[in-house]
């Protein structure tokens, strides 16, 4: 069975350092991978995608992530946080029925001044 | 611009009632989808549609009901049969075909008391 894991509910981070949110994903066949953000009461925004070709796909605000099949994995990084990257991120994979997909349940993250 | 657009932004109701959320597009999607969220929840999906006049159960079902009668609009009635109707709502909407990027509207909160 597809499914979608973001290891970490909330995570802290310094303004200033590395953002490193996780994420891994269960797929029998070639997956497509997003990441969305959510900021509070809003509904949520595409940050980046992987679909095929390259493995590092780059996206809005400076965040990027990298597909591994070895791992299973497509990890959100951003190389600096900001106070403004506090929000609520979603790993969401692709489907192969139809356009359903799949959520992680999220990871919270916090931007500490 | 093109999106998707959701309102009202907040709702109240008392308990027993019928209440109709709305949810619009301009994108010339095909795939519309609805989903409820509760706090510190993920998303989980109610109902969709992937072409006019007709439309699929998803994971939340009961106590819900759409109608897909225009490619435009998606509308959700949140039934007094639905036993904790307090949430936010989100619609989205996909271009169909093996598109899985979603297109988020800004979300409805309601409550009922």
């Amino acid at each position: 069975a597809q499914s979608v894991t973001q290891l970490g509910s909330h995570v802290s981070v310094s303004e200033g350092a590395l953002v490193l949110l996780r994420c891994n994903y269960s797929s029998s066949v070639p997956p497509y991978l997003f990441w969305y953000v959510q900021y509070p009461n809003q509904g949520l925004q595409l940050l980046l995608k992987y679909t095929t070709g390259a493995t590092l796909v780059k996206g809005i605000n400076g965040f990027e992530a990298e597909f591994k099949k070895s791992e299973t994995s497509f990890h959100l990084t951003k190389p600096s946080a900001h106070m403004s990257d506090a929000a609520e991120y979603f790993c969401v994979l692709g489907e192969t029925s139809y356009d359903k997909v799949i959520f992680g349940p999220g990871t919270s993250l916090s931007v500490i001044p | 611009d093109g999106g998707i657009t959701q309102s009202p932004k907040y709702l109240f109701r008392k308990e027993g009632q019928n209440v109709t959320l709305s949810c619009e597009q301009n994108l010339n999607h095909d795939a519309m989808y609805w989903y409820r969220q509760d706090p510190g929840q993920g998303l989980r999906l109610i109902y969709y549609s992937q072409i006019v006049n007709d439309f699929q159960k998803g994971d939340i079902a009961e106590g819900y009901s759409v109608s897909r009668e225009k490619k435009e609009s998606f509308p959700l009635t949140v039934t007094s049969a639905q036993k904790n109707p307090t949430a936010f709502y989100l619609c989205a909407s996909t271009a169909g075909g093996s598109s899985y990027e979603q297109y988020f509207g800004p979300g409805t909160r309601l409550t009922v008391t």
